[in-house]
């Protein structure tokens, strides 16, 4: 595996569920991100992680817990979620914010449909 | 805060047509100018970016351009071909963030 990894690619869910996004880059990279993409919105920053530290939380809802173990992994947990949490989530990753390179480089989403 | 905005929303062009989209950035602080392009059923792939100390970088057919003065940066694609279309984002670093745009859809016509 290369790049930046997603699963699952689509989840429904009910919104009394748990669920779990899982994401994994396979670059290095020291810094990871998760996004929420609407349609007709621009990308929504959720969170960032900065060698496993949370140094961003972009007023997200209790119902999205984030959790990154080390830097290869990343997890958006998931719970009590509502119908307009119904999405597109991509998880990206960068050699680190701040780091004078800010290439960011995304995996290929999970598509989410609250039920 | 930055805010970015992106125009046109959507833009067809025939194949060999040139296409070019803009964007406008507020915060003047800004001095990292990325573009992704994304397709059906993926994430946004990097494709260009520039940073505040250049006015122009080419890569082949595509080209950004960035105005600082008047804070805005284009994306221009020559020759295009049907494998541009896309929806492209533009995006704006503030505070070691990046702020995109709402997107553009192109379609490129045979």
């Amino acid at each position: 595996e290369t790049g930046v990894t997603q699963t699952p690619r689509h989840l429904v869910m009910g919104m009394t569920n748990k669920k779990s996004l899982k994401c994994e880059q396979h670059l290095g990279h020291n810094a990871m991100y998760w996004y929420k993409q609407s349609a007709k919105k621009p990308l929504e920053l959720m969170f960032v992680y900065n060698f496993k530290e949370q140094t961003e939380n972009n007023s997200v809802p209790s119902r999205f817990s984030p959790e990154c173990p080390n830097s290869s992994h990343l997890f958006l947990h998931l719970h009590t979620l509502q119908p307009e949490d119904s999405a597109l989530y991509l998880c990206a990753s960068s050699q680190a914010p701040g780091a004078g390179t800010y290439e960011q480089y995304f995996g290929p989403g999970t598509r989410l449909t609250v039920t | 805060g930055e805010n970015v905005e992106q125009h046109p929303s959507t833009l067809s062009v025939q194949e060999g047509d040139s296409a070019v989209i803009k964007c406008t950035y507020s915060d003047s602080a800004s001095n990292y100018f990325p573009w992704y392009k994304q397709e059906l059923g993926k994430g946004p792939q990097l494709i260009i970016d520039i940073r505040s100390n250049v006015g122009e970088k080419k890569d082949q057919r595509i080209a950004v351009t960035l105005n600082k003065t008047a804070k805005h940066f284009s994306l221009h694609i020559t020759e295009t071909q049907p494998e541009d279309s896309a929806v492209y984002f533009c995006a704006a670093d503030n505070t070691d963030k990046l702020i995109f745009g709402t997107g553009t859809r192109l379609q490129v016509f045979p």
